[in-house]
C-alpha cells in the first residue's frame, strides 16, 4: 500500500533553514508528482509546489519563490523540502502529498511541524 | 488566484443530510476535489473531479457542481463525519484550497 512517512517535528531559530523528509513507498517513486502543502494552527491549506522525481521538475506557487526549495533523491525515493530564512509565519504543518491525475491528492503524508522561535 | 469560498462552520443532527457549499472566484471546470480533515490528522480524498467517490469513501458522500458553485453532500450524517471539509481546485495555477466548512454533529 502506498505510504508517505515524513520526518519528525523541528524546533529551528529565525533566519535558519531546516529541510524536511517524506519517504515513499508501495509504488513507483518516480511516476508520480509529489506536492507539499502548508497549515498554519487553526488554518487552512496552502499549496506550495510540486516535484516531479522522475527527472527533477518542479513547480512552485509563486508566493514560496525563495522560500520553499523541493528535491527528491530517486536511491531512497525521499522527497524533501527546505525552508529558509524562517521566521513565526513559516511555523506551521508541512504535509507531502502523491498527487494522481488532476492534481488531486489521495495520498498523504502525516505531516510534519514546524515551529520557528528563538 | 482562485479564492474558493466556503461556509465556516455548519452544526447538524445525526441521519440530517448536509449540504458544504464551495464557490469559486473564476470557473475551475470541473476539477475541484473534496477532503475530510480531523484534528490532528492529514486530510483524506472525499470526492475528486467534481462528484467521483474515492474508492473506500462511504456512499453517503457525494458532490456536484462546475464552473464556479460545488456542492458535497452527506446523507446520512453520521457523529464520525465531526471534522473540517476542504474544496481544492487544480483549474487554475497555482491550485488553492478553500478555507474549510467545520461541521458539527449534534
Amino acid at each position: 500500500q502506498v505510504q508517505l512517512q515524513q520526518s519528525g517535528a523541528e524546533l529551528v531559530k529565525p533566519g535558519s533553514s531546516v529541510k524536511i523528509s517524506c519517504k515513499a513507498s508501495g509504488y513507483t517513486f518516480t511516476s508520480y508528482d509529489m506536492h507539499w502543502i502548508k497549515q498554519q494552527p487553526g488554518n487552512g491549506l496552502e499549496w506550495i509546489g510540486w516535484i516531479y522525481p522522475g527527472n527533477g521538475n518542479t513547480k512552485y506557487n509563486q508566493k514560496f519563490n525563495g522560500k520553499a526549495t523541493l528535491t527528491a533523491d530517486k536511491s531512497s525515493s525521499t522527497a524533501y523540502m527546505q525552508l529558509s530564512s524562517l521566521t513565526s509565519e513559516d511555523s506551521a504543518v508541512y504535509f507531502c502529498a502523491r498527487s494522481d491525475g488532476y492534481n488531486r491528492f489521495a495520498y498523504w503524508g502525516q505531516g510534519t511541524l514546524v515551529t520557528v522561535s528563538s | 488566484d482562485t479564492v474558493l469560498t466556503q461556509s465556516p462552520a455548519l452544526a447538524v443532527s445525526p441521519g440530517e443530510r448536509v449540504t458544504i457549499s464551495c464557490r469559486a472566484s473564476e470557473s475551475v471546470s470541473t476539477l475541484m476535489h473534496w477532503y475530510q480533515q480531523k484534528p490532528g490528522q492529514q486530510p483524506t480524498l472525499l470526492i475528486y473531479l467534481a462528484s467521483n467517490l474515492e474508492s473506500g469513501v462511504p456512499a453517503r458522500f457525494s458532490g456536484s457542481g462546475s464552473g464556479t458553485d460545488f456542492t458535497l453532500t452527506i446523507d446520512p450524517v453520521e457523529a464520525d463525519d465531526t471534522a473540517t471539509y476542504y474544496c481544492q481546485q487544480s483549474w487554475n495555477d497555482p491550485l488553492t484550497f478553500g478555507s474549510g466548512t467545520k461541521l458539527e454533529i449534534k
